[in-house]
């Protein structure tokens, strides 16, 4: 049973441009959400977070939305640059410092 | 090293024998995680320390898996009697109370 989503593998996007990568999840007891990046041969670095009293946190280019109702969050990455093509991985917890379930990953590739 | 510190990189193991994964945790880190994350997936979630203390390992596949922080600094994972479906990446992950984890860069794990 996968309790958190990431619906697409591959993501490809131009230099300059937005990305949007999205991830659902089913576990209501859910309600802190982070997003991981991944370069090859490295582990899980972390780039951003939200809780759930919030529906948006914003890091420089990056912002994560999120959707209590619809059980759905998303990062945006704009603009886009070519170092931000590696793997990312949504996770969740029922409360910040507990163990993290991670969704499946999503690929970025920045075309320049 | 300011980071997570995990040993060997790789490890190429004989179905049935016996390995040994070593993590050193970020200095001062009271929380450290396993995950073992297969090809193509997430990080998956292990097993859980606070200080010396198992807290949690619900996410130990079978009892073949055993690990230890005796002291509550480096934590050792042990795999028993290799199959080849432990192949994978064994993530260590370590943070201060309730925040976001920092993730070493893995053992790659190869039963052959």
């Amino acid at each position: 049973d996968q309790q958190v989503k990431q619906n697409s593998p591959s993501l490809s996007v131009q230099e300059g441009r937005i990305s949007i990568l999205n991830c659902d999840y089913t576990n209501s007891m859910f309600d802190y959400f982070l997003w991981y990046k991944k370069y090859p041969a490295e582990g899980p670095t972390f780039l951003i977070s939200i809780s759930s009293i919030k529906d948006k946190n914003e890091d420089g280019r990056f912002t994560v939305f999120l959707n209590k109702s619809a059980k759905h969050l998303s990062l945006h990455i704009v603009p886009s640059q070519p170092g931000d093509s590696a793997v990312y991985f949504c996770a969740a917890t029922p409360g910040s410092g507990d163990k993290l379930t991670f969704g499946t990953g999503t690929r970025l590739a920045v075309r320049p | 090293g300011a980071g997570v510190s995990q040993s060997p990189r790789y490890k190429v193991a004989k179905r049935g024998q016996d390995v040994a994964l070593r993590c050193d945790p970020i200095s001062g880190h009271v929380s450290l995680f396993w995950y073992q994350q297969a090809l193509g997936q997430g990080p998956e979630f292990l097993t859980y320390f606070q200080n010396e203390a198992q807290l949690d390992k619900s996410g130990l596949p079978s009892d073949r898996f055993f690990a230890e922080r005796p002291e509550g600094s480096v934590s050792t994972l042990k795999i028993q009697r290799t199959q080849q479906e432990d192949s994978a990446v064994y993530l260590c992950a370590s943070s201060l109370d309730r925040s976001p984890l920092h993730f070493g860069n893995g053992t790659r794990l190869t039963v052959t």
